[in-house]
């Protein structure tokens, strides 16, 4: 059984360019959420994909949107990028049942 | 909204015990994890009470008063490795996976 995977592992932009990070969730789980991590903070929920379709989100603007695909394997992306989203961003998958949730090792993205 | 307010860091000695609090104000509850998170690693599940009590898994327990809004996190027999950040974290009434995390207590355990 593999874990979560994420790609890539660290990432550097420039501001007002956009970026897709990519997430494989754990084998059997069909729920990704994605989560932004700034140094020294706790995750912020950013939002929710179950069976495709989003469910729930978190105080981000809409720049931030994602995908999740019939495999689960999900995507985010951010548009015109800012200086302040230079953060970890952590994918975490879970089965639909089931509080747990196992995270990836997330992408480390600096914005410039 | 949530607040959710942990000690930012802790320092104790190896052997030793430590206990992490944690507070929160929900206008739902569904749940409170705890997580381990080791620098620029990813944050590990370590526990999950959502009935008051507590919880023990070998070194480690976890406490909940929900009346009180109010958790504890309890790491005994200190270990070199046990020196992470330790993030408490709640879930909102309708989905576990929508968590809202507090910043995290870094721990420190000194020889």
């Amino acid at each position: 059984e593999t874990g979560v995977t994420q790609s890539p592992t660290h990432l550097i932009k420039t501001r007002g360019q956009q970026v897709t990070l990519r997430c494989s969730s754990q084998s059997g789980h069909n729920t990704v959420s994605w989560y932004q991590q700034a140094l020294g903070q706790g995750p912020q929920f950013i939002f929710q994909y179950y069976r495709e379709e989003e469910n729930g989100r978190g105080n981000f603007p809409p720049r931030f949107s994602g995908l999740q695909f019939p495999n689960y394997s999900s995507e985010l992306n951010v548009n015109a990028l800012e200086l302040d989203d230079s953060a970890l961003y952590l994918c975490a998958s879970s089965r639909g049942d089931s509080y747990e949730q196992y995270f990836g090792p997330g992408t480390r993205l600096t914005v410039t | 909204g949530q607040n959710i307010d942990q000690p930012t860091e802790m320092t104790a000695t190896e052997g030793a015990i430590v206990q992490i609090n944690c507070t929160y104000q929900t206008s739902g509850f569904n749940g409170l994890f705890w997580y381990q998170q080791h620098a620029g690693e990813a944050p590990t599940f370590l526990s999950y009470n959502v009935l008051d009590g507590l919880e023990e898994k070998g070194r480690f327990s976890s406490f909940l008063s929900r009346s009180k809004g109010y958790s504890y996190l309890l790491l005994k027999e200190l270990q070199m490795k046990d020196s992470a950040s330790y993030l408490c974290a709640v879930s909102e009434t309708d989905s576990w996976g929508k968590l809202q995390f507090g910043a995290g207590t870094q721990v420190v355990v000194t020889p």
